[in-house]
């Protein structure tokens, strides 16, 4: 089945600095990949959707120069917190459509980062 | 803009009991999808329904869209510890769109 890689899986950085999170597909090509934050106990909430070798789309307030991505290739998406502060800190997570599959519409999640922003 | 809901917010449910999740959208939707996550862990997606009054099932779990296509159900009989985690609905307005989550309901299960 479709399988999505992220790396890393827990990130501690101090505050000011960048943080940098990778979304793979192992088995399959995605042109869009999905960027979720999700807080504890809460639901996921979409940040933006990548597109390969285009801009990406960004959802109703969140900023775009604060979280930068970028999709180069079929099976790569980055995201990049950068100057992170504490109120950063969350569980982010990608998914992904394998326009190939028998549901196109399925998105497949990776197994999340876990940052925290001293 | 487009809202799912889901209730409850939390379900306690005995061991070997049933119990039902809810799911409503605002607008119409192309397709629903309901996904579990386990304490820790990530979504993982559990089944697709597209057609109107379409039920579909995974052995204990029983899953059914609306005929307006604005809300769907998932039934889990027979509960297990297993079945601990939460349970998200997600829909689409058309084949492609993104999708919208619920905000999921917490399934605890007392032995």
């Amino acid at each position: 089945g479709a399988v999505v890689s992220q790396h890393p899986s827990r990130v501690i950085c101090k505050s000011g600095t960048s943080v940098k999170i990778e979304c793979r597909s192992l088995d399959f090509q995605a042109t869009t990949m999905f960027w979720y934050r999700q807080f504890p106990k809460q639901s996921l909430m979409l940040m933006a959707t990548s597109n390969e070798g285009s801009k990406a789309t960004y959802e109703q307030g969140v900023e775009k120069d604060k979280f930068l991505i970028n999709h180069a290739s079929l099976t790569l998406s980055t995201l990049t917190v950068t100057s992170a502060h504490p109120e950063d800190s969350s569980f982010y997570i990608c998914s992904a459509r394998d326009p190939m599959g028998r549901d196109t519409d399925t998105q497949y999640f990776g197994p999340g980062t876990r940052l925290t922003v001293l | 803009g487009q809202q799912v809901m889901q209730i409850p917010q939390y379900q306690h449910v005995q061991e070997g009991e049933d119990f039902t999740t809810y799911c409503n959208s605002s607008t119409t939707l192309s397709n629903i999808q309901w996904y579990k996550q386990r304490p820790g862990g990530h979504p993982v997606f559990l089944i697709q329904l597209v057609k109107s009054g379409e039920v579909k099932k995974q052995k204990r779990l029983t899953f059914q869209f609306g005929e307006a296509k604005k809300n769907s159900s998932l039934h889990i009989t027979a509960t297990q510890t297993t079945d601990v985690g939460t349970y998200f609905c997600a829909g689409t307005k058309a084949a492609g769109n993104k999708l919208t989550f619920g905000g999921g309901t917490r399934v605890l299960v007392k032995p």
